[in-house]
Order: C-alpha cells, then structure tokens, then sequence
C-alpha cells in the first residue's frame, strides 16, 4: 500500500541553519505530495505542495521538489528561524485521503 | 473567513462510553474527512463524507462512525470506547473539484479525547 518514510527526528539546529527533513514514499500511480506543519496545541497547516513530477512547491522560505525518479520529496530551507520550531508532515494523497509519514520534531535554538 | 472549526476541544470519557466530535468546515467546502493522531505520529484516515454519505474509509473499526449534515457540517461518534482511542481526532475540509488527489485539505485544531 502507500507509504511515506520520514528522517526520524528530532533534529536540533541553531537559528539560521541550514534545513533539510528527508521524505520518500511508495505509491502507484501519481499522487500529489505534501508538507504540513504543525505547531504545540495546534492542528496540521499546509506549508506546500507539489502535484507532478518536477514541480518545485515553495511558502515562506521552504522549498520541496517532487522526484519521482528517486520517490523523494525532501523539505530545505536556507536559513531556519526560532520560529520554525515545529513538527513537520510528509504526506502524499494518491486519491482523496492523506497519507502521512510519523513527523519531524525540528527544534532551532536562538 | 473562519477556518475549520472543531468541538469540544479537549474530552475526557471512560472505556465503554460513546463519545461524539464535532466539525465546521470551512466555508465553500463540502467535504469533510477525519484523522486520528495518537502522540508523537501522524494522523491516519479514518473516513471522508461527501453528500451526506460516507466516500471513503479507512482501517478503522465499524465503532467508527460519522454523519454529515445538509450545511457540510459532520460529526465523528465512536462506540464502546477502548483506552487506545485516546489521541488527538482532527477534523480537514476541502472542496471536491480539481480531481483525486488535487483537493487541499484544510484541518481544524482537533479535539483531544483521554480514555480512562
């Protein structure tokens, strides 16, 4: 069935660090791909997308390219802020439903 | 524009009672699907209702089960409740147009259910 496999967290970075949270996932035919946030106390927010193979999804300094030659679709970011400290959600929705993988607790330190 | 909205925040019921979660989506959606998150994982799919009818579920039990309303509105209603039904239940609406896939769902603050 489908699949996402997340880097197992947590991760701890100094602010302005460079980001990267590894994502790939195993599913027939072509799902869309996705990255929620999620910050303490609050629900899931969508932080970008990418529909096709290629697509490059991008939001408030986030970046995501769908590779589908390797199945991945890792998050970066250049610079992290205090911030961004957070759980983030790889997910793919090869119909209706979301499949997620387990989160990435990300922790940056002032 | 309220976003998707989720009541009761926080519930605190005793195995074998029935609880019931409720949704607002937000407005222009008509659909709404439903997540469990037990802590410290992703949420899973527990069932999308489209047109007042249930379109799609997931590996969840039949003690699962939900209801939408005329005005898009749905409630989650779980049965004989078990200890490992304590988790953070959250309610994403989305509007069915763009194809599978396509939809963003849109996910309310949850509503976090302790059993004891």
């Amino acid at each position: 069935g489908d699949s996402v496999t997340q880097m197992e967290g947590p991760v701890t970075l100094s602010e302005e660090a460079f980001l990267t949270i590894n994502c790939t996932y195993t599913a027939t035919g072509y799902p869309s791909l996705f990255w929620y946030v999620q910050y303490p106390g609050e629900g899931l927010q969508l932080l970008l997308k990418a529909t096709k193979a290629d697509d490059k999804g991008s939001n408030k300094g986030f970046e995501a390219t769908y590779r589908k030659e390797t199945t991945s679709f890792h998050l970066e970011k250049g610079s992290v802020q205090v911030s961004d400290s957070a759980v983030y959600f790889c997910a793919l929705a090869p119909s209706r439903q979301l499949t997620f993988g387990s989160g990435t607790q990300l922790t940056v330190l002032p | 524009d309220a976003g998707v909205t989720q009541s009761p925040t926080h519930l605190i019921k005793t195995r074998g009672q029935q609880v019931t979660l409720r949704c607002s989506p937000k407005s222009g959606h008509d659909t709404v699907s439903w997540y469990q998150q037990a802590l410290g994982q992703g949420p899973q799919f527990i069932f999308q209702y489209y047109e007042e009818e249930e379109r799609q579920r997931g590996n969840f039990p039949d003690r699962f089960s939900g209801h939408q309303f005329p005005n898009y509105s749905s409630e989650l209603n779980v049965n004989a409740l078990l200890l490992g039904d304590s988790a953070l239940y959250l309610c994403a609406s989305s509007r069915t147009s763009g194809g599978p896939g396509g939809n963003i769902q849109y996910f309310g603050a949850g509503t976090r259910l302790s059993v004891l």
